[in-house]
């Protein structure tokens, strides 16, 4: 079964913590992404990276930096936590082999920045 | 990138009740994805829409493509408690690697 995992579920950082998100995905896909979602804006793509050290900015890159070492794993960094960035961050992962780029996403990681 | 605009945001109906909600772009869309995200919980695919007027149904659930691939509609007939939720429109971006949500018509169905 198609999983994408998290590193954290909850995470409390303070301002100006540096702050390691990790994402893990098993079904060799080769473009992850990550998104942060909140109340009334909807999802937004930080970075998205469609193979191993390659990486895009998304929508709203401000402030975050994104690390793909290995095919399966996506970080995304927050250099200096600030509390703007207080948000659920949702990771995904796809693939193009079945014609289409269904993206399978993670239980997300609900981060407060006090 | 390709942006859609979802209506209505929000939704509240009786059980047994019919739902729909509606998808739109100021552009022509190649394909359009339909997301589903249970309260707590992340998006979940349902359906990708190709051509012009397609019609795809799963269950209660009826996706529409519009003749001119501007518009999606999903409708959902009398739903149920298990239909409660946030229902997101996607397109693709420029990139063609990421998506773009539309911000989605949270559904509440009272029983």
């Amino acid at each position: 079964d198609v999983k994408v995992t998290q590193s954290s579920r909850y995470l409390v950082k303070r301002t100006g913590e540096k702050v390691f998100l990790e994402c893990v995905q098993d079904m060799d896909h080769e473009n992850m992404f990550w998104y942060r979602q909140d109340p009334g804006l909807g999802l937004r793509l930080i970075y998205f990276s469609y193979d191993v050290k390659m990486k895009e900015k998304g929508d709203i890159p401000e402030g975050y930096s994104v690390s793909r070492e290995k095919k399966e794993r996506f970080s995304l960094i927050l250099e200096s936590a600030s509390t703007n960035q207080t948000s659920m961050y949702l990771c995904a992962s796809s693939s193009w082999r079945r014609g289409y780029n269904e993206q399978f996403f993670g239980p997300g990681t609900r981060l407060t920045v006090l | 990138g390709q942006q859609v605009m979802q209506i209505p945001q929000y939704q509240h109906v009786q059980e047994g009740e019919d739902f729909t909600t509606y998808c739109n772009s100021s552009t022509t869309l190649s394909n359009i994805q339909w997301y589903k995200q249970r309260p707590g919980g992340h998006p979940v695919f349902l359906i990708q829409l190709v051509k012009s007027g397609e019609v795809k149904k799963q269950k209660r659930l009826t996706f529409q493509f519009g003749e001119a691939k501007k518009n999606s509609s999903l409708h959902i007939t009398a739903t149920q408690t298990t239909d409660v939720g946030t229902y997101f429109c996607v397109v693709a971006s420029n990139s063609g690697y990421a998506l773009n949500f539309g911000k989605g018509t949270s559904l509440l169905v009272t029983p």
